[in-house]
């Protein structure tokens, strides 16, 4: 079956930290891999994208490599702002309309 | 376009009873899910529709559970002799066809209490 396993947090870090948030998947077939974020009273969005192996997905500094080999799909930012505290849930898109989530990782950033 | 929007945000109610949740898609999205997500888990598929038709449905998906979307606009989710491991937020999501499935828009859920 599909599923997705992330890293527990919380993860607390400091301004311009590198992050780095863990997540590997059990997927039959080729499945598309997500990440989305929940900043604090806000509905979840989605961050990245990666819809097959070797893609690299990026946006407003993030990015996550889909690495087939180890079935993996982590977060990376080189330096992580107070503005990114938010929690993180790593996705995946199986055979048809069906998404599965991670448990989120939570991340607060401090000055 | 003022996003997704939920109603209620919160329902109390007693074992038993059942509960009817609304959604209210981005307009013109085609697209609609619905996703329950307890307390320190990410969200869990329930169902999805394109347009008014109910295409997929989670397995795991209890009978007591039923959704709709007539006329491919709102949709409905109704609990029926709700139980205590129903308390969760629902969460409803929306999308168009004309964009890649994966850009779900959510809405800010209704939190379920079952005392």
């Amino acid at each position: 079956g599909n599923s997705v396993t992330q890293m527990e947090g919380p993860v607390t870090l400091s301004e311009e930290a590198f992050l780095t948030i863990n997540c590997t998947y059990t997927a039959t077939g080729y499945p598309s891999l997500f990440w989305y974020v929940q900043y604090p009273g806000e509905g979840l969005q989605l961050l990245l994208k990666a819809t097959k192996a070797d893609d690299k997905g990026s946006n407003k500094g993030f990015e996550a490599t889909y690495r087939k080999e180890t079935t993996s799909f982590h977060l990376e930012k080189g330096s992580v702002q107070v503005s990114d505290s938010a929690v993180y849930f790593c996705a995946l898109r199986g055979y048809g309309n069906q998404f599965y989530f991670g448990t989120g990782t939570s991340l607060t950033v401090i000055p | 376009d003022t996003g997704v929007s939920q109603d209620p945000r919160h329902k109390i109610t007693k074992r038993g009873q059942n509960v009817t949740f609304r959604c209210d898609p981005i307009s013109e999205h085609n697209r609609l899910y619905w996703y329950r997500q307890t307390l320190g888990q990410g969200p869990e598929f329930l169902t999805y529709f394109q347009n008014e038709a109910q295409l997929e449905k989670s397995r795991l998906l209890s009978d007591r559970f039923s959704a709709e979307r007539p006329k491919g606009s709102f949709s409905t989710l109704e609990i029926q002799r709700t139980e205590q491991g129903d308390s969760a937020m629902y969460l409803c999501a929306s999308s168009s066809l004309r964009v890649a499935v994966y850009e779900q828009y959510f809405g800010p859920g209704t939190r379920l209490t079952v005392t």
